[in-house]
């Protein structure tokens, strides 16, 4: 069975620093490409970024270029988001997600709150 | 960007009933590939987002097949042909042609 298990959520204070990672199992890690997706809280769902199998293809929403950066670590069977400069606007659940066109198998999601 | 607009917003049914809604995107959806990249997403409350259906009509494992996706180009629609108890949730759909992708902005399936 695919899982996908996202960590690293919390609080953080505006102008803060956080990593969020996603466990990848039960499909081949590094011949998917991956997607975060965020939803705020009582809002609908909005792409945030997206990278292909092998990294060396990254994608960003407006929203968070530039202060987000995506990667991966296949040998780990891993995607991370660093996400730098945070704002308000960024409190949300981040979810991670198998594929970039058909967004197939979701994670339970990381809650990300940031406030002062 | 590609704008995603659904249709409508808040859907109340009566169970047994059936139920569609509407998804546009502002520009065509069909890739080189051949295949048109509009999926169709459930949450339920309080869990993730969950595939039902992709290439615009494809449903996913386990989704029961009183879901069903159809249309074209860029106009697409969801149908439910009897609404059960477990439908409530909101609906999204989604572009995955374009960079950036986009989402609709949920349809709300409210039970009567």
């Amino acid at each position: 069975d695919v899982q996908l298990l996202e960590s690293g959520g919390g609080w953080v204070q505006p102008g803060g620093s956080l990593r969020l990672s996603c466990a990848a199992s039960g499909f081949t890690f590094s011949s998917s490409a991956m997607t975060w997706v965020r939803q705020a809280p009582g809002k609908g769902l909005e792409w945030v970024s997206a990278i292909s199998g092998s990294g060396d293809s990254t994608f960003y929403a407006d929203s968070v270029k530039g202060r987000f950066t995506i990667s991966r670590d296949n040998s780990e069977n891993t995607m991370f988001l660093q996400m730098n400069s945070l704002s308000a606007e960024d409190t949300a659940v981040y979810y991670c997600v198998q594929g970039t066109m058909t967004l197939h198998y979701w994670g339970q999601g990381t809650l990300v709150t940031v406030s002062s | 960007d590609v704008v995603m607009t659904q249709s409508p917003l808040s859907l109340p049914v009566t169970l047994g009933q059936p139920a569609s809604i509407s998804c546009n995107s502002s520009q065509s959806l069909v890739y080189s590939d051949g295949h048109t990249y509009l999926n169709w997403f459930q949450q339920r409350p309080g869990q993730s987002p969950r595939r039902l259906i992709y290439y615009v009509s494809n449903r996913d494992s386990g989704v029961p097949d009183r879901f069903s996706g159809s249309g074209s180009g860029t106009d697409f629609t969801l149908k439910i042909s009897r609404v059960e108890a477990e439908d409530l949730g909101v609906y999204y759909c989604m572009q995955g042609m374009y960079w950036p992708r986009t989402f609709g902005q949920g349809t709300k399936l409210e039970i009567k």
